[in-house]
C-alpha cells in the first residue's frame, strides 16, 4: 500500500529536550511538508522539501531543523529553542507543485511536559 | 496580507440536514482551492477547484468557486454521523516574492447529530 507513515503516534518530552518526529512516504513524491495543527488554527507550515537535499523554511520555522537526505525520508526536529511545541503535527507530501494535492501522514501528538 | 477565512467554525446538525460550509480567501496569485475532511487525524482529500463556476460533486458533497467574488463552498446534503469531521479550506497562490504557497484556512467543526 502506498501511503505516508509517522511515528511516534504519540510523544512525551521534558522541556529542554530534542525530539525528532518520523515521516516516511512510498508515493515517489518529490516534495515533503511539515505542518503544525493547533486548536482554532488550521494548519501552518513548518519546513517544505521540493527535492532531495534542499529545504526551506516556512511560516514558523524557529526552533525546527530538518533533513532531507533520501526522497522517501523527511524527518522533523523539535529543538529546545521551540517555545510552544505541543501540538499535532502533520506531514504531507505530493507530486505536482504548491497548488495540487498534498496527502497527509496520521500525525504525530507532542506533549511537552 | 494573504489570508483563508472559513465561517462558520463550528456547526451543530441532524441526519438528514444539508449544511453550506464557506470559505474566502485574500491572496495575490490564485492559483488553486483544496477542501479536505480531518477525523481525528489525516486529512483527506475531497476536491480541488481553479475555475470558477464548475461545480465538482462526489456522492452527497459538492463544491463550486467563485473566483470574481473569492470564495468557495462545500455543500454537504442529506448528512450523516460519519459526516462528522474538520473540513479544511487551503489555497495555493503564488506569493508577492514569486514563490509558492498553500495557507489553510481555521477550519469547520461539523458535528452531525443522529
Amino acid at each position: 500500500d502506498g501511503g505516508i507513515t509517522q511515528s511516534p503516534k504519540y510523544l512525551f518530552r521534558k522541556e529542554g529536550q530534542n525530539v525528532t518526529l518520523s515521516c516516511e512516504q512510498n508515493l515517489n513524491h518529490d516534495a515533503m511538508y511539515w505542518y503544525r495543527q493547533d486548536p482554532g488554527q488550521g494548519l501552518r507550515l513548518i519546513y517544505y522539501s521540493q527535492i532531495v537535499n534542499d529545504f526551506q523554511k516556512g511560516d514558523i520555522a524557529e526552533g525546527y531543523s530538518v533533513s532531507r537526505e533520501k526522497k522517501e525520508s523527511f524527518p522533523l526536529t523539535v529543538t529546545s529553542a521551540q517555545k510552544n511545541p505541543t501540538a499535532f503535527y502533520l506531514c504531507a507530501s505530493s507530486a505536482g507543485g504548491w497548488y495540487n494535492e498534498q496527502f497527509f501522514g496520521p500525525g504525530t501528538r507532542l506533549t511537552v511536559l | 496580507e494573504d489570508k483563508v477565512v472559513q465561517s462558520p467554525l463550528s456547526l451543530v446538525v441532524h441526519e438528514g440536514d444539508t449544511v453550506t460550509l464557506n470559505c474566502s480567501y485574500e491572496v495575490t496569485n490564485f492559483r488553486s482551492l483544496l477542501w479536505y475532511k480531518q477525523e481525528k487525524k489525516a486529512p483527506t482529500f475531497l476536491f480541488m477547484l481553479t475555475s470558477s463556476g464548475i461545480e465538482k460533486k462526489s456522492g452527497r458533497l459538492s463544491s463550486i468557486l467563485d473566483k470574481k467574488e473569492l470564495f468557495s463552498i462545500l455543500n454537504i446534503t442529506a448528512t450523516q454521523t460519519g459526516d462528522s469531521a474538520v473540513y479544511l479550506c487551503a489555497v495555493g497562490y503564488l506569493s508577492s516574492s514569486n514563490t509558492g504557497k498553500l495557507i489553510f484556512g481555521q477550519g469547520t467543526t461539523l458535528q452531525v447529530k443522529p
